[in-house]
């Protein structure tokens, strides 16, 4: 079983809805949670980056980590066409991130 | 300007030869970290370096090598030992100091070996 485990998609809605993209994590030692935003041929981009439980907003976006569930999800409002991309989640093991295997996310005009 | 400096965008070798991709960070950061990317595999780490002089080995580091003599620099080799080794390469720094989650890519190289 891998660490962290992400549905790799694609998930296509259209513009303007409300997107939800989620990660499930085995290690209940994982404080850290982040999620990337990587666009096709370009290196990844730190969007989220939450400890322990809850909820972050920032802008469009809410990063939730349920604990007790060990389940991380990733939020887009008013979702644009700008938007498309593949989101990574990732979560801070022993010195070192573990990653999903990121969705691949296109919001159509 | 700060960021992360990865040199070539494209590579191309042949089969056999070793290939050495640059990454250069002026954010001052401690620690730096190589990734390969595959389709569909995610991001898979190969060494990361937490101070100069020092790096470890991550999770498939068998053909490759690296060095870290300065902490601005952190170049990554590709030896003929590494079976498979057409990929997306990304390099990556944190702060570190407590800080090692939030890590910053560079745009990454796209090695390819026929």
């Amino acid at each position: 079983q891998k660490e962290v485990e992400q549905d790799p998609g694609p998930l296509s809605v259209p513009e303007g809805a409300i997107v939800s993209l989620n990660c499930t994590y085995s290690n209940s030692a994982f404080q850290y949670f982040m999620w990337y935003r990587q666009y096709s041929r370009k290196g990844p981009e730190l969007l989220m980056y939450t400890y322990s439980s809850g909820n972050k907003e920032d802008g469009r976006f809410t990063a939730q980590v349920d604990k007790s569930s060990k389940y991380i999800s990733l939020f887009i409002r008013d979702s644009q066409p700008s938007d498309s991309a593949t989101y990574l989640c990732a979560s801070q093991g022993a010195q070192k991130l573990v990653f999903g295997q990121g969705t691949r996310l296109t919001i159509n005009p | 300007d700060g960021g992360i400096t990865q040199s070539p965008k494209y590579l191309f070798r042949k089969e056999g030869q070793n290939v050495t991709l640059s990454c250069e960070q002026n954010l001052n950061h401690d620690a730096m970290y190589w990734y390969r990317q595959d389709p569909g595999q995610g991001l898979r780490l190969i060494y990361y370096s937490q101070i100069v002089n020092d790096f470890q080995k991550g999770d498939i580091a068998e053909g490759y090598s690296v060095s870290r003599e300065k902490k601005e620099s952190f170049p990554l080799t590709v030896t003929s030992a590494q079976k498979n080794p057409t990929a997306f390469y990304l390099c990556a720094s944190s702060p570190g100091r407590g800080r090692s989650s939030e890590q910053y890519f560079g745009p990454g190289t796209r090695l390819t070996v026929t």
